[in-house]
């Protein structure tokens, strides 16, 4: 089974704070993604990644940084939380040429 | 941003009724259809991938059909039960193949 875990479930985090969130996959996917959730709004894809050391901005990348050194780690990287960056966010991995999405569990941000 | 619209928003039936809900997507340069079922304080997770005109595919009680020419897909839950209170997302391929839009999902509960 294809697992794709990410460092916390919750977290809360002052405004002008650096945040990490951290995403592993064990498949050996080259594609690794960024969403956020937002009530009414469904999930908004933040940045994507194809391979190692490879991104891409998805549709709402303001805010939001990546890195993906190793390929199976992606991170999201808020360089200054704001209180609009409270959101639930998820990790997402896919085969290369695989269509199935395969999602983390998910970290509710709180910024304060 | 390609729009994938779903409704209705929120559906609340009892247990042993049957029901559907839509997914309206793009119909031109149609590549394919994804449902996801998200339940609550869990990961999403793939139900079907839908790459055919006509189109049908069934998961146990769940099934869904697939118009690429008008652009919708049906999702049917046949005698719904307690366990399949969730939000059923569907997604559409935009830009590259690897990204996926996102409606803003049906959200389902079913009760006894």
């Amino acid at each position: 089974d294809v697992k794709v875990t990410q460092s916390s479930r919750y977290l809360v985090k002052r405004t002008g704070e650096k945040v990490f969130l951290e995403c592993v996959q064990d498949m050996d996917h080259e594609n690794m993604f960024w969403y956020r959730q937002d009530p009414g709004l469904g999930l908004r894809l933040i940045y994507f990644s194809y391979d190692v050391k490879m991104k891409e901005k998805g549709d709402i990348p303001e805010g939001y940084s990546v890195s993906r050194e190793k390929k199976e780690r992606f991170s999201l990287i808020l360089e200054s939380a704001s209180t609009n960056q409270t959101s639930m966010y998820l990790c997402a991995s896919r085969l290369l040429w695989g269509y199935e999405q395969y999602f983390g569990p998910g970290t509710r941000l709180t910024v304060t | 941003i390609l729009n994938v619209e779903q409704s209705p928003q929120s559906l609340h039936v009892q247990e042993g009724d049957s029901t559907n809900f839509t997914c309206s997507f793009p119909s031109s340069n149609f590549y394919a259809l994804h449902w996801y079922r998200w339940e609550t304080a869990k990961s999403p997770e793939a139900l079907f991938v839908m790459t055919l005109n006509g189109d049908e595919k069934k998961k146990g009680r769940i099934s869904a059909t697939l118009n690429t020419k008008e652009g919708y897909s049906y999702l049917y839950i046949k005698g719904s039960q307690p366990e399949d209170s969730a939000t059923y997302l569907c997604a559409f391929p935009t830009g590259t193949a690897s990204k996926l839009t996102f409606g803003t999902g049906t959200r389902l509960q079913v009760t006894l």
